[in-house]
């Protein structure tokens, strides 16, 4: 079963404008992560926040992490159309492979 | 830094034929590398986990002796699909990570097509 879902399940804004994605999990966690995906490629590592962090930044890139609600939130400030993906949340539970579980994804389009 | 390379990225070939995809760490040594498959419009799936000179540990419903997976040294996991069907056609992504709780680092992806 999917430990993330992020929402909404798609997005679509005009370039400039701020984009939020929010992801929420079940179970407790290691670490999240947060990846983006462009059409038929590999996925690209943005950020990664720990358990114990409640708040990351990275270029126009801010991360929140609540978990007393177990959810997580990417926000991307004044999107570019470069910035058309779809984006995962991915969490891991710690122990000795760290494996991944990713949510379902959010497809973001920005229009120019 | 941190750069996964997958090759081929793409295969198209017919039923029956088996393929390998190999995954590598360009610039820095990989003790775990991981291997997902992904369906149009869906998330990733992870299929196994192989940690560099032992046996790879396969996730439930994966065919261990369908996919084939060694992870030889600390740069190199390949992944083989054996008697491949179209059923198998699908989009197979590679990750490779340094240290435990450190980021994985994924490849590009192979797009696999059985006629």
């Amino acid at each position: 079963s999917q430990q993330g879902e992020e929402d909404p399940q798609a997005l679509s804004i005009q370039e400039g404008e701020n984009a939020t994605m929010n992801c929420s999990y079940k179970t407790s966690i290691n670490n999240l992560q947060w990846y983006r995906q462009n059409s038929g490629r590999g996925l690209v590592h943005l950020i990664l926040i720990r358990s114990n962090e409640r708040e990351k930044h990275s270029g126009r890139l801010r991360v929140t992490l609540d978990t007393s609600k177990k959810s997580s939130s990417l926000l991307i400030t004044a999107s570019r159309a470069a910035d058309t993906a779809s984006y995962f949340c991915a969490t891991d539970g710690g122990g000795s492979n760290y494996k991944l579980t990713f949510g379902k994804g959010t497809l973001l389009t920005v229009n120019p | 830094g941190a750069v996964v390379s997958q090759h081929p990225s793409r295969v198209i070939c017919k039923s029956g034929t088996s393929v390998k995809i190999e995954c590598r760490s360009l610039d820095f040594q990989a003790t775990t590398m991981f291997w997902y498959r992904q369906f149009p419009k869906q998330s990733l799936m992870l299929m196994a986990t192989s940690n560099e000179g032992s046996k790879a540990t396969y996730e439930q419903g994966v065919e261990k002796d369908k996919f084939l997976i060694n992870h030889a040294s600390l740069t190199l996991s390949t992944l083989t699909v054996t008697s491949a069907h179209p059923e198998d056609s699908s989009f197979y992504i590679c990750s490779a990570r340094g240290a435990t709780n450190q980021p994985q680092h994924f490849g590009d992806g192979t797009r696999l097509s059985i006629l």
